[in-house]
C-alpha cells in the first residue's frame, strides 16, 4: 500500500539555524500539507499546497517557514531560523485532487528538537 | 471557525467490552469528519470519514462511527475492544462550507484509549 515518507526521523539543530524536512507524498496525490505536533499538543496544521503553490497557511507560518516542491516527487518544508518553540513533530500529509472530502494520508513525522 | 472537541483525555475499557470515543464539532457550515489513530512513534492512520449520506459509517478495524448533526457529535465506536486498539486517536473536521481554501483539518487534542485484558 502507497504511504508518505519522510526523512529524517529525528532532526537535532541549534536555534538559529536552518532545517529542511523533506516529504515524499503519495505519488498521484496532488494536495500536501505540513502539520506539527508539539509534545503533548494537538496536531496543527501549517499550509497546504496545490498546484506549485501555498493555497492556505495557518498564522505559524510566518516568514520564516517556506514549503517547496523541487521535483516531481517531494515536498520540503524549511525553517529559516529555528527557535526554540519549533521543537515539535513535524508531519507531511497528502491527498488525491479535489481534497475536501478526500481523507489525507500522513507519513510517520520528523522530529525536530532545537537546542 | 472550526473546531473539535475530545472531552476525555483518556478512556479505558476492558478486552471485549464495547468502547466509544466522543468527538464534538463547530463549523459554519457542514463538516467532513474523521477519525484518525496514532500509534507510538508512527504518524497518523486514517481511520474512517463521513462526508455525506449515512449517518453511521464504517471504517478500518472494525471501527464506526455516527454522525449526529443535532448533537453536532461524531463518537467513535467499536463493538469489541482489543488490547490492539491501544492508542491515541484523533478526531478532526473540515468545513466544506469554506471556499477558496486548502482542505485545512482541525484536530482535536486527542483521546487515548487502554485496552485491558
Amino acid at each position: 500500500e502507497p504511504e508518505v515518507t519522510q526523512t529524517p526521523s529525528h532532526q537535532v539543530t541549534q536555534m538559529g539555524q536552518e532545517v529542511i524536512l523533506r516529504c515524499v507524498p503519495i505519488s498521484n496525490h496532488l494536495y500536501f500539507y505540513w502539520y506539527r505536533q508539539i509534545l503533548g499538543q494537538k496536531v496543527e496544521f501549517l499550509v497546504s499546497f496545490y498546484n506549485n503553490e501555498i493555497s492556505e497557511k495557518s498564522e505559524i507560518f510566518d516568514d520564516q517557514f517556506s514549503v517547496e516542491r523541487p521535483d516531481g516527487s517531494n515536498f520540503t518544508l524549511k525553517i529559516r531560523s529555528t527557535k526554540l518553540e519549533d521543537s515539535a513533530m513535524y508531519f507531511c500529509a497528502s491527498s488525491e485532487i479535489s481534497g475536501r472530502g478526500y481523507e489525507q494520508y500522513f507519513g510517520p513525522g520528523t522530529r525536530l528538537t532545537v537546542t | 471557525a472550526q473546531s473539535v472537541a475530545q472531552p476525555e483525555d483518556q478512556v479505558n475499557v476492558a478486552e471485549g467490552n464495547p468502547l466509544t470515543v466522543k468527538c464534538t464539532y463547530s463549523v459554519s457550515g457542514n463538516p467532513y469528519l474523521f477519525w484518525y489513530v496514532q500509534y507510538p512513534n508512527r504518524g497518523l492512520q486514517f481511520l474512517l470519514k463521513y462526508i455525506t449520506g449515512d449517518n453511521l459509517v464504517k471504517g478500518s478495524y472494525g471501527f464506526e462511527a455516527e454522525f449526529n448533526k443535532s448533537q453536532t457529535s461524531f463518537h467513535l465506536k467499536k463493538p469489541s475492544a482489543l488490547v490492539s486498539d491501544s492508542a491515541l486517536y484523533f478526531c478532526a473536521v473540515r468545513d466544506c462550507e469554506v471556499t477558496g481554501g486548502g482542505n485545512k483539518l482541525t484536530f482535536g487534542t486527542g483521546t487515548q484509549l487502554k485496552v485491558e485484558l
